[in-house]
C-alpha cells in the first residue's frame, strides 16, 4: 500500500509493557486514522486527526494515546499493554472531500 | 450511534453472481463504501455510493437506497481470487466525516 507505512509488522508484548506503533504517510493528506480489527468485530476507530496538531477520540480510545506533530506522522501509543489490546492495528489516510480511506499494511500485536 | 449489519459468511460458485447485502442505521449519512480485504492483508477500496442507485465498475457493482438504509455489492463472473471479506462502511455527517464499518462478510468462492 504505497503512501502509508506502518511499523512494526508484528510485535509481542508482555502485560504492562508500553510501545508505539508508527504510521507515516507521504501523500500530504490531512486526515489520518487508527483502527483496530478483531476477529468477527470489524474495524473500530481508536483515534483520528484532521491535521497536524489536532487529534480526537474515536469509538474505542481507552488505553491508547496519539500525537500529530507533523502532517506525515501519526504514532499510536500503548502505555500499559493489556491482553484485550491483542489485535491488528491499521493506520489509514484520507484526502479531501469524500475520498476513500487508504490503509497501511497493519501491525499485528499480541499481548500475553 | 451506528449500526451496520451484513451477513457473516457466504459461499458461491466460480463463474456465478453473488449479492452481499448491507443494512445500516446511523445518526448521519454522508456516503457508503465497500472494501475488499483478503486474509492477512489491508482493506482496499472497491466502491462508493452517496446517491441512490447503482454504480458499476467492471465485475463489481454497488447499489444504495438511502430511504431504506440498504446497500448491496454485486460480484459477477466470480473468480477464485474474489474469496475475501467484504466490508460495508458508512461515513458520518459533519466533523471529520468518520467511517464506521460493519463486521464484514467472508465470501468463499468454490470451483
Amino acid at each position: 500500500n504505497a503512501g502509508v507505512t506502518q511499523t512494526p509488522k508484528f510485535r509481542i508484548l508482555k502485560i504492562g509493557q508500553s510501545m508505539t506503533l508508527q504510521c507515516a504517510q507521504d501523500m500530504n493528506h490531512n486526515y489520518m486514522y487508527w483502527y483496530r480489527q478483531d476477529p468477527g468485530m470489524g474495524l473500530k476507530l481508536i483515534y483520528y486527526s484532521v491535521g497536524a496538531g489536532i487529534t480526537d477520540k474515536g469509538e474505542v480510545p481507552n488505553g491508547y494515546n496519539v500525537s500529530r506533530s507533523t502532517t506525515e506522522d501519526f504514532p499510536l501509543r500503548l502505555e500499559l499493554a493489556a491482553p484485550s489490546q491483542t489485535s491488528v492495528y491499521f493506520c489509514a489516510i484520507k484526502g479531501q472531500g469524500n475520498s476513500p480511506l487508504h490503509f497501511g499494511n497493519g501491525t499485528r500485536l499480541t499481548v500475553t | 450511534g451506528q449500526n451496520i449489519d451484513q451477513p457473516t459468511e457466504m459461499t458461491a460458485t466460480e463463474g456465478a453472481i453473488v449479492q452481499i447485502n448491507c443494512t445500516y442505521q446511523t445518526s448521519g449519512f454522508n456516503g457508503l463504501f465497500w472494501y475488499q480485504q483478503h486474509a492477512g492483508e489491508a482493506p482496499t477500496f472497491l466502491s462508493y455510493n452517496v446517491l441512490d442507485g447503482l454504480e458499476e465498475k467492471g465485475r463489481f457493482s454497488s447499489f444504495l437506497s438511502r430511504s431504506k438504509g440498504y446497500s448491496y455489492l454485486l460480484l459477477k463472473e466470480l473468480q477464485m481470487k474474489d474469496s475475501a471479506s467484504y466490508l460495508c462502511a458508512v461515513r458520518s455527517e459533519g466533523g471529520a466525516n468518520n467511517l464506521f464499518f460493519g463486521t464484514g462478510t467472508r465470501l468463499t468462492v468454490i470451483p
